[in-house]
């Protein structure tokens, strides 16, 4: 049963840290996603690649976000410095055609 | 622009009690929809899907009916167990897009 992976599950960190969070997309698949909810916002897209390809990154705070797929079994994404108001969980999806499937998230509080 | 509407919650219900949440939607093309289920401290997980108009997705006893007369997508269950608890959110993805766009979520209650 293919899942997506994301690490870590859990993350805690100060104001100030660089948080990476790592995503392995489901072999085969050609499309990423990266998701942040809260409870204020609900879910947000951040970003989304296919075929390692950035195609839309506006959801994201580009000051200190960035994402990137170094290769086809990994997607990053990095915050540089974390704030506080960063603390959420992000989801990350992989799709083909238009169905997606997400990982378990990664929970980060910045403190 | 795209959106999906999806009732408020939490909805309360004892369980096997029947379930109806309500999704409409708004696309500019013919949208693929789907109802995706996201269980206390875990991620998204695809309940169904339909791709075209009057096609029904089910699963796990969860049922829903592409209607385009009324731009509606309704997930229905006809028995409700306390392990359905969880909140439940509406997409829609517009012909050659695979980004989706989401409801709100709908928190689902049941009691023993």
């Amino acid at each position: 049963d293919a899942r997506v992976t994301q690490t870590p599950r859990h993350k805690v960190t100060e104001m100030g840290q660089e948080v990476t969070m790592r995503c392995q997309p489901i072999l085969g698949h050609n499309t990423v996603f990266w998701y942040r909810q809260t409870m204020m916002q609900g879910l947000e897209l951040l970003a989304y690649f296919r075929n390692r390809a950035p195609l839309d990154d506006s959801g994201m705070p580009k000051d200190r976000f960035s994402a990137e797929m170094p290769d086809a079994t990994l997607a990053t994404l990095k915050i540089q410095p974390s704030e506080p108001r960063d603390s959420a969980v992000y989801f990350c999806a992989s799709g083909l055609l238009e169905t997606q499937y997400f990982g378990p998230g990664t929970r980060l509080l910045v403190l | 622009g795209d959106s999906v509407t999806q009732m408020e919650g939490p909805v309360t219900l004892s369980e096997e009690a029947f379930l109806t949440i309500n999704c409409t939607y708004t696309a500019t093309g013919y949208p693929s929809l789907f109802w995706y289920v996201q269980y206390p401290g875990e991620g998204l997980q695809l309940l169904l899907k339909a791709t075209k108009a009057d096609d029904k997705g089910s699963n796990k006893g969860f049922e829903a009916t592409y209607r385009k007369e009324t731009t509606s997508f309704h997930l229905e269950k006809g028995s409700v167990q306390v392990s359905d608890s969880a909140v439940y959110f509406c997409a829609l993805s517009d012909q050659g897009y695979s980004t989706l766009t989401f409801g709100k979520g709908t928190m689902l209650l049941v009691s023993p």
